[in-house]
């Protein structure tokens, strides 16, 4: 069976510091992978998508990037941290339904 | 693109009564809804989805419709109870080679005891 992982669980970060979050799923070949962000008591924003390596789509821009470096990881990362950025990051990978990873907890302070 | 609305935003019901959640969608190309459940602090899971041909799905207590020609789908949950409390949110989907998920604003379901 396929599975989500992310890593970390939670992270606190000073402004101006820089961020990478790790997703890797398991179990699936070529998925399609998803990064959304989660305000507190909102909903899912999308911020990136991927249909394969090196393949990497933004909805939104801002000062995050994604990269996917092999099949099965995708990676959010900013160099610069704003407080806006503190949310719930969940990351997602599909074929015809979307499973979502267990997200990290980001504040930014 | 597509926009997916959500309602109500939140929802309150006595425990055993019955729960209904509508969304519409619009785009006629939309043929995947699935429906999630969110609980305090935890990610989305999945629950129930539904394909544009077919216009009824049930899984024990909750059940989703289809209404292709007006372009809603709605989230129906009886005897409900306090452990369904939770947010939950619907997406429509265009299928193919790829998928991206367009998601309703989500409603808070609150069961009271």
């Amino acid at each position: 069976s396929q599975t989500i992982h992310q890593w970390p669980a939670t992270l606190v970060q000073p402004v101006g510091s820089p961020l990478s979050l790790e997703c890797t799923v398991e179990g699936t070949s070529n998925p399609n992978l998803y990064w959304y962000r989660q305000a507190a008591g909102r909903g899912l924003q999308l911020l990136f998508y991927s249909v394969g390596i090196g393949q990497i789509s933004s909805e939104v821009p801002q000062n995050l990037s994604a990269s996917r470096p092999q099949d099965r990881q995708f990676i959010l990362s900013s160099k610069k941290l704003l407080l806006s950025d503190s949310g719930f990051y969940l990351c997602a990978w599909s074929s015809v339904a979307q499973y979502f990873g267990p997200g990290t907890r980001l504040l930014v302070l | 693109g597509e926009n997916v609305e959500q309602h109500p935003s939140t929802l309150s019901v006595q425990e055993g009564d019955s729960a209904v959640i509508k969304c519409t969608y619009s785009d006629s190309a939309s043929n995947y809804f699935p429906w999630y459940k969110q609980e305090l602090g935890k990610r989305p899971q999945l629950i129930i989805d539904i394909r544009s041909n077919v216009g009824e799905k049930k899984d024990q207590r909750i059940a989703v419709t289809l209404n292709k020609t007006a372009k809603h789908f709605s989230l129906h949950i009886t005897e409900t109870q306090p452990e369904d409390s939770a947010v939950y949110f619907c997406a429509a989907s265009i299928g193919g080679n790829f998928n991206k998920f367009y998601f309703g604003s989500g409603t808070k379901l609150n069961v009271k005891p």
